[in-house]
């Protein structure tokens, strides 16, 4: 267990769904991150965000709507999904956006549009 | 922009042998590199990172990678492979801007 837990496990979820995904931290970070993870590609940083705010948003579609309320908890909100985003959604959390320290990452989400 | 490369999908290995996977890097500056690992329907853990210091970085399982700057490598290495060593290995460098981008991952194998 790396302190970061993802709910739900798995997701499946038509075209015209609207669901979330959460993710939930209590080691005291403050920079969390939502990862895409795709088979055969590198993993995809979509959204960081540093004590509670957004400090990056990598061209993501806006079907993708972060959210993070408190420094322990981050969100995922999704609608109007295509089939080209079913993938693992990874969350991570770090002490900081610094240097020297590493992500420790939640078991993910694996999501399926159909 | 900074980025890892692992140029080996697939790595086979059997038990006892020694197992390397491969990294090459590419940065502006002085590189901050990781290893992570993810077995099957987990997430990725971390394994080791070079910041500074020593070119040899021991880390978690065993595991051991080797900072070679004229090389521009950070190979990760296990002297006698396990086979609950199976798994995704993926290299990483963080940025300038904090950002950790990651390898395309190599798929370990270890046979009994």
């Amino acid at each position: 267990e790396t302190g970061v837990t993802q709910t739900p496990r798995h997701l499946v979820m038509g075209m015209t769904n609207k669901k979330s995904l959460k993710c939930e931290q209590h080691l005291g970070h403050n920079a969390m991150y939502w990862y895409k993870q795709s088979a055969k590609k590198p993993l995809e940083l979509m959204f960081v965000y540093s004590l509670e705010e957004r400090v990056e948003n990598n061209s993501v579609p806006s079907r993708f709507s972060p959210e993070c309320p408190n420094s322990s908890h981050l969100f995922l909100h999704l609608h109007t999904l295509q089939p080209e985003d079913s993938a693992l959604y990874l969350c991570a959390s770090s002490p900081s956006r610094s240097w020297n320290t590493e992500a420790f990452f939640g078991q993910g989400t694996r999501l399926t549009v159909v | 922009a900074q980025s890892v490369a692992q140029p080996e999908d697939q790595v086979n290995v059997a038990e006892g042998n020694p197992l390397t996977v491969k990294c090459t890097y590419s940065v502006s500056g002085n590189p901050y590199l990781f290893w992570y690992v993810q077995y099957p329907n987990r997430g990725l853990q971390f394994l080791l990172k070079y910041i500074t210091g020593d070119n040899l970085v021991k880390g978690s399982y065993g595991f051991e990678a080797e900072f070679n700057k004229s090389q521009t490598s950070f190979h990760l290495k296990k002297p006698s492979a396990l086979v609950s060593d199976s798994a995704l290995y993926f290299c990483a460098v963080l940025s300038n801007d904090y950002k950790l981008s990651f390898g395309a991952g190599t798929t370990v194998t270890v046979r009994a």
